[in-house]
């Protein structure tokens, strides 16, 4: 299994472009999620996806569109950059519970991203 | 509020050595706790999980603790080796949202010198 993978690893942007992060995992997780990570804070959530089709919004979503097509893919998509957007990007996923919330959630390697 | 704070912020041991890191939280009503690995560069990676009940849970040289009634954790971790340079993070999630429930702690930089 390669578990959770992101690309790309590194993007410059300048400010106003758009772009999208990709995320794939390959354990048939239901649940799917993307975090910012940014100095002095903790890890902030973005999107969230219970399923292909179904996606929610999480802490902090402005700025930000995600899809679900397929349980495997959950892109990240930057409509606008801004310089606030430069961040570390996490995709994560797990088994979907309700209630308890045990599961454990595996990370992706994370994209670092630079708006100029 | 919901928040976890952990203690300290940065440490720095020797090899061979052995440290605790603490965590304390007011997430309310509380589900589990989770203390990740995050090494430099790369995505955080689950140590323990633990739930109301269980005080202790081992992982190898990491043992993690739980005092639901005083709202605190620690990670200790034996016989330091290079490899466990990294930042742990506390996280603990509110019971009944899944893993979107889940409050960060900032965590805590360990750097293990030789």
């Amino acid at each position: 299994n390669a578990g959770v993978t992101q690309t790309p690893k590194f993007q410059v942007l300048k400010t106003g472009q758009s772009m999208t992060l990709q995320c794939a995992q390959d354990m048939n997780h239901e649940y799917m999620s993307w975090y910012r990570q940014d100095p002095g804070m903790g890890l902030r959530l973005i999107h969230y996806s219970v399923g292909a089709g179904i996606t929610d919004q999480g802490e902090v979503p402005n700025g930000y569109n995600v899809s679900r097509s397929t349980t495997e893919d959950f892109p990240l998509r930057l409509l606008s950059a801004a310089p606030s957007q430069t961040s570390v990007y996490f995709c994560a996923s797990s088994y979907l519970t309700s209630g308890s919330g045990y599961n454990e959630q595996f990370f992706g390697p994370g994209t670092r991203l630079t708006v100029l | 509020k919901n928040q976890v704070e952990q203690s300290p912020q940065s440490l720095i041991i020797l090899e061979g050595k052995n440290c605790t890191l603490q965590c304390n939280y007011t997430v309310s009503p509380f589900s589990n706790l989770r203390w990740y690995k995050q090494d430099t560069g790369r995505g955080p990676v689950s140590l323990t999980i633990m739930t109301f009940s269980e005080n202790t849970k081992s992982n190898g040289r990491y043992t993690a603790t739980l005092d639901a009634d005083t709202k605190q954790s620690s990670l200790h971790i034996t016989a330091s080796q290079l490899s466990d340079s990294a930042s742990y993070i506390c996280v603990v999630i509110r019971r009944g949202g899944n893993n979107r429930k889940l409050i960060w702690g900032l965590g805590t930089s360990l750097a293990v010198n030789p």
